[in-house]
């Protein structure tokens, strides 16, 4: 079974900052099935990256992906107040479709 | 823009069946995408339970398979997840979701709570 694990498990920043969250696979993965999901308190998951960096709709340009292999990343250039929330990584490549554990993202 | 709206029991016995049923607005259900349910729990995060194509096929977490039905009803342009033998470790917000490309999770309802007690 193919293991997201997300690194750091939690960030302390402030609006305006530059961040970029972990995502490594246990196993080499295709760019095509890594997918990215922010989810803010009390609300469902939205997906904001798929194939690893194309945005889906509707998404900011300051939210960009990019990776290969193991190694995923997601960068926020620019935080935003609204940015504070869990982001999720998740590979559909192979059955389970897993989800990383998350990165919690907190205002300093 | 598409809708799905979970509904279905809130509270289920330990050993009985969970169903849980989604109701799709602003698209037919029959026309393409598939549709499938992800549970969130504090002990295991995300987890994918499964997902169904309009023909049918239906794709399973294994961890989870022996126990899971997902169905479709295109009459009624809806969805439902049947999970027997529940015990405590069942205890989720359950999503139902449409995704693209399998596993590309792009809608997903507000999610609903089911504890597994007795």
């Amino acid at each position: 079974e193919l293991v997201l694990t997300q690194s750091p498990g939690s960030l302390s920043l402030s609006p305006g900052e530059r961040v970029t969250l972990s995502c490594r696979a246990s196993q080499i993965i295709s760019s095509s099935y890594l997918a990215w999901y922010q989810q803010k308190p009390g609300q469902s998951p939205r997906l904001l990256i798929f194939a690893a960096s194309t945005r889906a709709t509707g998404i900011p340009d300051r939210f960009s992906g990019s990776g290969s292999g193991t190694d995923f990343t997601l960068t926020i250039s620019r935080l935003e107040p609204e940015d504070f929330a869990v982001y999720y990584c998740q590979h559909f490549g192979r059955s389970p479709y897993n989800f990383g554990q998350g990165t919690k993202l907190e205002i300093k | 823009q598409v809708q799905l709206q979970e509904s279905g029991p809130g509270l289920v016995k330990p050993s009985e069946t969970l169903s849980l049923t989604c109701v799709v607005s602003g698209y037919f259900i029959s026309s393409g995408y598939y549709w499938g349910w992800i549970r969130q729990s504090p002990g295991t995060g995300l987890e994918w339970i499964g997902n169904i194509y309009r023909d049918g096929n239906t794709y399973y977490n294994p961890s989870l398979k022996s126990r899971v039905t997902i169905s479709l009803d295109t009459s009624k342009n809806q969805f439902s997840l049947r999970l027997t033998s529940v015990t405590a470790a069942d205890t989720a917000v359950y999503y139902c979701v449409r995704a693209f490309s399998e596993g590309i999770f792009d809608s997903w309802g507000q999610g609903a709570l089911v504890t597994v007690s007795s």
